[in-house]
């Protein structure tokens, strides 16, 4: 079965730091990886799909890359709001999901 | 705008059943499939499988099979799942999504990628004697 791990699990940043999270893939996947930002109590938020590609709305501080089984979520200039965990999702077939990374104020 | 609403909070005894509402808005329910996922307290997402609006064909992951089952009222563009024989570690936040499909050319030819665009608020599900 496809597995989705994501690293690290949580982190503590500051406001205004470049933030990196990490998703493997357990088999090839080419580009189908979506990621998503959920906040305490609330549901998830598409950030970005096909590994690289900013859903409407979502601000350009975000981006992602990477193919294959190996992809990052990069947050540059952390604001405030961005406080929060972040899943990546694999979209080919049937979704799986990673476990999440919860991004906290230092 | 493009919303799903769902139902509000249960509270069941185990062994008893709830139906669970997702009633989507703002745009044409039959063109685009419902997906559930859950969430248990304090843990990640689980998909749980979906439904195509537009058969009413249902897929569920291999952890929910039996107990658990998606509908649909078309005429309401509703969802629904019903969860048979609770459990105490049924107790979850179940969301509804919309599964939207993007097409991307990379290259020659097309690429199709789908995603959860549309989220619920979540419906809490608590089980409990």
């Amino acid at each position: 079965d496809l597995q989705m791990t994501q690293s690290p699990s949580s982190l503590s940043a500051s406001v205004g730091d470049r933030v990196t999270i990490t998703c493997r893939a357990s088999q090839s996947m080419s580009n189908y990886l979506n990621w998503y930002q959920q906040k305490t109590g609330k549901a998830p938020k598409l950030l970005i799909y096909a590994a690289s590609t900013l859903q409407t709305g979502v601000p350009s501080r975000f981006s992602g890359s990477g193919s294959g089984t190996d992809f990052t979520l990069t947050i540059n200039n952390l604001q405030p709001e961005d406080f929060a965990t972040y899943y990546c999702q694999h979209s080919y077939n049937t979704p799986v999901f990673g476990g999440g990374t919860k991004v906290e104020i230092k | 705008q493009v919303q799903l609403v769902q139902s509000g909070s249960e509270l069941r005894k185990p062994g008893a059943s709830v139906t669970l509402s997702c009633k989507a808005s703002g745009y044409t329910f039959t063109a685009y499939t419902v997906i559930w996922v859950r969430q248990a307290p304090g843990q990640g997402l689980e998909w749980m499988g979906w439904i195509h609006t537009n058969t009413g064909n249902p897929t569920y992951a291999q952890d929910f099979t039996g107990r658990f089952v998606f509908s649909l009222d078309t005429s309401i563009s509703t969802a629904y799942l019903q969860i048979s024989s609770l459990k105490a570690e049924d107790t979850a936040v179940y969301y509804c999504a919309r599964e939207v499909e993007y097409q991307l050319l990379f290259g020659e030819n097309p690429n199709y990628y789908h995603a959860m665009d549309v989220w619920g608020q979540g419906t809490t599900v608590i089980v409990s004697s």
